[in-house]
């Protein structure tokens, strides 16, 4: 059974700082690593994903680093911002179409 | 945009009681999902539909069952709700090839006294 392991738990970030959040999977069925935001009350939504041909990935203030020797993967959000504050998902694909999600993180960002 | 809705944001049923979630999505997704979510623990899958009327177990799915009767509809019903079942209940869609990302649903609070 696949495993993914997310840490931290929770992450407090001063506004303009910069927010790193790492997962690490045992195996994978096929290569596709999304990350998931999820404000309070709402359900999950996709904010970014890596199909690890390239080691990095990069869209606006979000990048995810990948590392496949190592099996790691990593967020960084760079200028954190009070929107930002919201609990994040890495996912590691399983057999099939499945994903295993991670435990989350929760991101505060102070103004 | 794509749109996965449930039935009810929240829900309190007492224990024992049989217990019907509904999930309906508008773009024509092979896939569709049920996963618990509880804190410090994440998304945990219940059960996974890859067609209509096909199910699989997921990681968690003593105590649920599921319906797929429709392709855009998914049910997960709790046969005899106990209070180990309160939880977050989120609902999720998908193409089917590999790769793509799951569209979630808003979530059901679930509170079973």
């Amino acid at each position: 059974q696949q495993q993914v392991k997310q840490s931290p738990q929770s992450l407090i970030v001063q506004k303009g700082g910069i927010s790193i959040i790492n997962c690490a999977y045992e195996n994978t069925a096929f290569d596709y690593f999304p990350w998931y935001q999820q404000f309070p009350g709402k359900g999950p939504a996709l904010l970014i994903a890596i199909r690890p041909d390239v080691s990095e990935k990069k869209e606006g203030r979000f990048t995810i680093s990948f590392n496949k020797s190592a099996k790691q993967f990593s967020l960084h959000i760079m200028d954190s911002q009070p929107g930002d504050s919201a609990t994040y998902f890495c996912a590691a694909p399983n057999t099939g179409n499945q994903f295993y999600f991670g435990t989350g993180t929760s991101l505060t960002v102070i103004p | 945009d794509v749109k996965v809705t449930q039935s009810s944001r929240y829900l309190v049923k007492r224990t024992g009681e049989k217990v019907f979630l509904e999930c309906v999505q508008d773009m024509d997704h092979e896939n569709m999902f049920w996963y618990r979510q509880d804190p410090g623990l994440g998304l945990r899958l219940i059960y996974f539909s890859y067609d209509v009327k096909m199910k699989e177990k997921g990681d968690i799915p003593e105590g649920y069952s599921v319906s797929r009767e429709k392709k855009e509809r998914f049910s997960l019903i709790l046969e005899s709700a106990s209070t180990n079942q309160t939880s977050m209940y989120l609902c999720a869609s998908s193409f089917a090839a590999r790769g793509h990302e799951q569209y979630f649903g808003p979530g059901t609070r679930l509170t079973v006294t």
